[in-house]
């Protein structure tokens, strides 16, 4: 089991929906997380961080975190054309290393 | 906030050469800063971190003697591709975290530098 798992994708959603992105980790990870957005050729920016059990919103987005699942997940709603990107999850490790997940990329159809 | 550039942004060298790519945090000091490789649709691989005014922590595989890292001071890292080959093109991202306040343990990452090889 890779440490932090992803569903590669790509999810389509219309716009306006509200868009799910589900990531699970092993173990080994820590429990702080991140969810980082990345568009193509650009490096990844981050959207928001959970260190938590519940949800934690911000404007448009909301990320959950279940510590006895081992999932954490960000929702995005009203999803616009411009939110079309891969979300990489992260989860930290051994002082602040991160392992990151594989992406899974969203698109938002119009 | 949490500003991180890097330069240059993108650079392609002949085989067999060596690149130097500068990570800066412009607005705070990170006394850790860690370098990642990306391939094409691939996720970040972590190369190594960065630790001011010691030597650099690297991750299994990655040769510390061809990916030279430096930290200088508490705002900047260098990491220096030595003898380049084609096989090392790729996207190279640098990130630096806040030691305290609101933002301690995220993670900020530069812009990146695109290195092609030929």
């Amino acid at each position: 089991q890779k440490e932090v798992e992803q569903n590669s994708g790509p999810l389509s959603v219309p716009e306006g929906a509200i868009a799910s992105l589900n990531c699970t980790y092993s173990d080994r990870v820590s429990q702080s997380f991140f969810w980082y957005r990345q568009y193509s050729g650009k490096s990844p920016e981050l959207i928001m961080s959970i260190y938590s059990n519940g949800d934690k919103e911000d404007g448009r987005f909301t990320a959950q975190l279940n510590k006895a699942s081992q999932y954490v997940s960000l929702l995005i709603r009203d999803s616009q054309p411009s939110d079309s990107a891969t979300y990489l999850c992260a989860g930290r490790y051994n002082f602040n290393k991160f392992y990151f997940g594989s992406g899974t990329k969203l698109n938002v159809k119009p | 906030g949490a500003v991180v550039s890097q330069h240059p942004s993108w650079v392609i060298c002949k085989s067999g050469t060596s690149v130097k790519i500068e990570c800066r945090s412009l607005d705070f000091q990170a006394t850790t800063m860690f370098w990642y490789r990306q391939f094409p649709k691939q996720s970040l691989m972590l190369m190594a971190t960065s630790n001011e005014g010691s030597k650099a922590t690297y991750e299994q595989g990655v040769e510390k003697d061809k990916f030279l890292i430096n930290h200088a001071s508490l705002t900047l890292s260098t990491l220096t591709v030595t003898s380049a080959h084609p096989e090392d093109s790729s996207f190279y991202i640098c990130s630096a975290n806040l030691a305290a306040g609101v933002s301690y343990n995220e993670q900020f990452f530069g812009p990146g530098t695109r290195l092609t090889v030929l």
